[in-house]
């Protein structure tokens, strides 16, 4: 399969601490990005980072992709208890197709 | 802007019958997508369409087809349903293909159970 793979499969923290999740995948990718599917819903897009980026930011999201382990990670700083959802990578080899993780469950605990 | 609708929102089958599933967006959107996502996984590729009048298959197409009505609407079909057909399925858009707008907006999801 070519899908990345998330660790932990789940994660539960404090409200105020920080969350930090990772995707590994296979093969050289265009681009991988990050979404999140609160429960029984669509799922919403977080950011997008290129195969020729190593760090991107949006507000409390921080992502990271190192291409030569093939692997990215995602860090909510000061989490919510409204960030509580599955978060999903997906990887992109030829612009038209992706690839999804099987997720990683966060629980932030008031 | 409703952005992707999907339609229906749940639906139960029994074994064999078949229906077709309606997706719809109004971003004007050239690449659309059908993904299944079964419990405690993440989403698996069946068809996609990268432009109006073209189709493709993905990770797990088998038992599905697919039609590009237009621009807008990309519907899925279960001709002959099956109990491992079971799942949430899940329609996408976006403007892939072109570099910077790969980001994909979901519909709701439609809940199909087959008996």
């Amino acid at each position: 399969s070519q899908q990345g793979e998330e660790d932990p499969q789940a994660l539960s923290i404090q409200e105020g601490e920080n969350a930090t999740m990772n995707c590994s995948y296979k093969t050289s990718i265009n681009n991988l990005q990050w979404y999140r599917q609160n429960s029984g819903r669509g799922l919403v897009h977080l950011i997008l980072i290129r195969s020729n980026e190593r760090e991107k930011h949006s507000g409390r999201l921080r992502v990271t992709l190192d291409t030569s382990k093939k692997s990215s990670s995602l860090l909510i700083t000061a989490s919510r208890a409204a960030d509580t959802a599955s978060y999903f990578c997906a990887t992109s080899y030829n612009f038209n197709k992706f690839y999804f993780g099987s997720g990683t469950k966060l629980n932030v605990k008031p | 802007n409703a952005g992707v609708t999907q339609t229906p929102k749940f639906q139960v089958l029994k074994t064999g019958q078949s229906m077709t599933l309606q997706c719809a967006q109004d971003m004007n959107h050239n690449s659309m997508y059908w993904y299944r996502q079964d419990p405690g996984m993440g989403l698996r590729l069946i068809y996609y369409s990268a432009s109006e009048g073209t189709t493709d298959k993905g990770e797990v197409p088998n038992g599905y087809n697919v039609s590009r009505l237009n621009k807008r609407e990309f519907s899925l079909r279960l001709e002959s349903a099956a109990p491992s057909q079971t799942s949430v399925y899940f329609c996408a858009s976006s403007e892939a293909g072109t570099s910077g707008k790969e980001t994909q907006y979901f519909g709701p999801g439609t809940r199909l159970l087959v008996l």
